[in-house]
C-alpha cells in the first residue's frame, strides 16, 4: 500500500524558517516524480513544486519561487520542503504528492504551516 | 497561471447525475490530454478519481466518468449516491512543468 506521511509542519513567525519531510513507502521512491500541493484551510489547492524522480530537476509555482526548495533523498524515501522568508499567505495544509505521468495521484494526509506573529 | 474555473456548488438527489465542469485554455486543459479529478471529504486528503481525461484508477466507481471539448473538462457522477457528497477539484497539466488546479465545486446530495 502507498502510503506518504508528512512531517514538519507548525507555528512559525513571519520571516521564518521550516522544513517539510514526507515518508514514503510501498512503491519505489526513486521511480516517481513528487509534487508538493497546499492547501489553505477552507479553500481550493494550489500547486507548490515539483521533482524529478532523480532529483535532477525541479520546477516552482511563481508564488514560492525564490523562497522553497524542494529536494530528496532517494535513500531515505523522503522527500523535503524547504520554506525561508514565509508569509502569512503561506498558511496552509502541505501535501506530499506522487506523481504518475503528469497526474498526480497519490496523496498523503497534509501537514499544517502557520505563519503568524 | 490562473486556476482553472470550477463552478462553486451543484446539487442532485441520489440516484441522478451531475456534471461539474472545468474551464481552462488552450494552454493546460486545451494543449494537453493530462486532466485529472480528485474528491475530497472534509478533513481528508484528496483522492484522485479520474486521470489522463477519462481513465479510472482501480476503485473508483464506474458511475465516475471524466471528458473533454477543447479547454474545458468535465467530471460527471451517474446514479448519485450519498457518499459522493464531498468537493471535487480538477488539475490540468499546464506545460514547462507547471500544473493548475480548480477552485472546486462542492456536490451536496439532497
Amino acid at each position: 500500500e502507498v502510503q506518504l506521511v508528512e512531517s514538519g509542519g507548525g507555528l512559525v513567525q513571519p520571516g521564518g524558517s521550516l522544513r517539510l519531510s514526507c515518508a514514503a513507502s510501498g512503491f519505489t521512491f526513486s521511480d516517481y516524480w513528487m509534487h508538493w500541493v497546499r492547501q489553505v484551510p477552507g479553500k481550493g489547492l494550489l500547486w507548490v513544486s515539483l521533482i524529478y524522480s532523480d532529483g535532477s530537476g525541479t520546477n516552482y509555482a511563481d508564488s514560492v519561487k525564490g523562497r522553497f526548495t524542494i529536494s530528496r533523498d532517494n535513500a531515505k524515501k523522503t522527500l523535503y520542503l524547504q520554506m525561508n522568508s514565509l508569509r502569512a499567505e503561506d498558511t496552509a495544509v502541505y501535501y506530499c504528492v506522487r506523481d504518475s505521468r503528469y497526474s498526480p495521484d497519490c496523496w498523503g494526509q497534509g501537514t499544517l504551516v502557520t505563519v503568524s506573529s | 497561471q490562473s486556476a482553472l474555473t470550477q463552478p462553486r456548488s451543484v446539487s442532485g438527489s441520489p440516484g441522478q447525475s451531475v456534471a461539474i465542469s472545468c474551464t481552462g485554455s488552450m494552454s493546460d486543459i486545451g494543449g494537453y490530454n493530462y486532466v485529472s479529478w480528485y474528491q475530497q471529504h472534509p478533513g481528508k486528503a484528496p483522492k484522485l478519481m479520474i486521470h489522463d481525461v477519462t481513465k479510472r484508477p482501480s476503485g473508483v466507481p464506474d458511475r465516475f466518468s471524466g471528458s473533454k471539448s477543447g479547454s474545458t473538462a468535465s467530471l460527471t457522477i451517474s446514479g448519485l449516491q450519498a457518499e459522493d457528497e464531498a468537493d471535487y477539484y480538477c488539475c490540468s497539466y499546464a506545460g514547462s512543468y507547471n500544473w493548475v488546479f480548480g477552485g472546486g465545486t462542492k456536490v451536496t446530495v439532497l
